[in-house]
């Protein structure tokens, strides 16, 4: 099993604040990583794919950033709001292989649930 | 209806039955999983299909089958249900980024199923 591990576990913010939090995953092998946002009572929401050592992906605002060498993602949110509150998944891509053919297989992180307070 | 659907949303069954969630896409995606989430696990990946026919176990296969005879469809058994099932599944469908690469697209999941086993 692939350890894949976030932190922190959770966070309070107030509006406005900064915030980031990691990804941590292994090093070799890598191909891919996701994340998500995952608000209560719904399902989860795909944030970016990451593949290429030292890519930058932003989406209004959160961004994300890779370094595979030494196997970590952060991810930024500028001027929190309170609608930003959510749990925020990673997950990483390994291969596993059928019939002499390989596929993806995707291993999540356990979340950073983050607050905002207004 | 296009998307990815889940039925039932809610289900309440007793210990020992057999139960089948049922996840149904219409993107044609060749990957489909099975999550659980439950308290301070966040989300455990229970079985995963690269492709009709081809199926592998994730992090809690146990008590657990599946079978993916038609790309569209990816249904879940318990075999016979136990308290320790008692949880919200989603099924999530998703896409390789080019035929010959492990990277998945991101996932698009189901709107989830309470299900409670008494």
């Amino acid at each position: 099993i692939l350890n894949v591990e976030q932190s922190p576990q959770s966070l309070h913010v107030q509006e406005g604040d900064s915030t980031n939090f990691t990804c941590s995953f292994p090093s070799s092998n890598f191909y891919a990583l996701h994340w998500y946002r995952w608000e209560t009572a719904k399902s989860p929401e795909a944030l970016f794919v990451m593949t290429l050592n030292g890519d930058e992906k932003k989406k209004g605002r959160i961004s994300a950033t890779l370094n595979t060498k030494e196997g970590y993602s952060y991810l930024y949110i500028k001027g929190s709001q309170p609608e930003d509150s959510a749990t925020y998944l990673c997950a990483f891509i390994a291969p596993f292989w059928a019939g002499g053919t390989s596929y993806g297989k995707l291993t999540f992180g356990q979340g950073t649930i983050l607050t905002v307070h207004p | 209806d296009a998307g990815i659907t889940q039925s039932p949303r809610y289900k309440i069954t007793e210990t020992g039955r057999q139960v089948t969630l049922m996840c149904h896409q219409t993107w044609s995606h060749s990957y489909m999983f099975w999550y659980r989430q439950d308290l301070g696990h966040g989300l455990r990946l229970i079985y995963y299909s690269a492709a009709a026919d081809i199926t592998d176990k994730g992090e809690v296969p146990d008590g657990y089958v599946v079978s993916r005879s038609k790309t569209e469809n990816f249904p879940l058994t318990l075999e016979s249900a136990t308290r320790s099932q008692t949880s919200v599944y989603f099924c999530a469908s998703s896409e390789l980024r080019g035929r010959v690469s492990l990277v998945l697209e991101t996932q698009y999941f189901g709107p989830g199923t309470r299900l409670l086993v008494l």
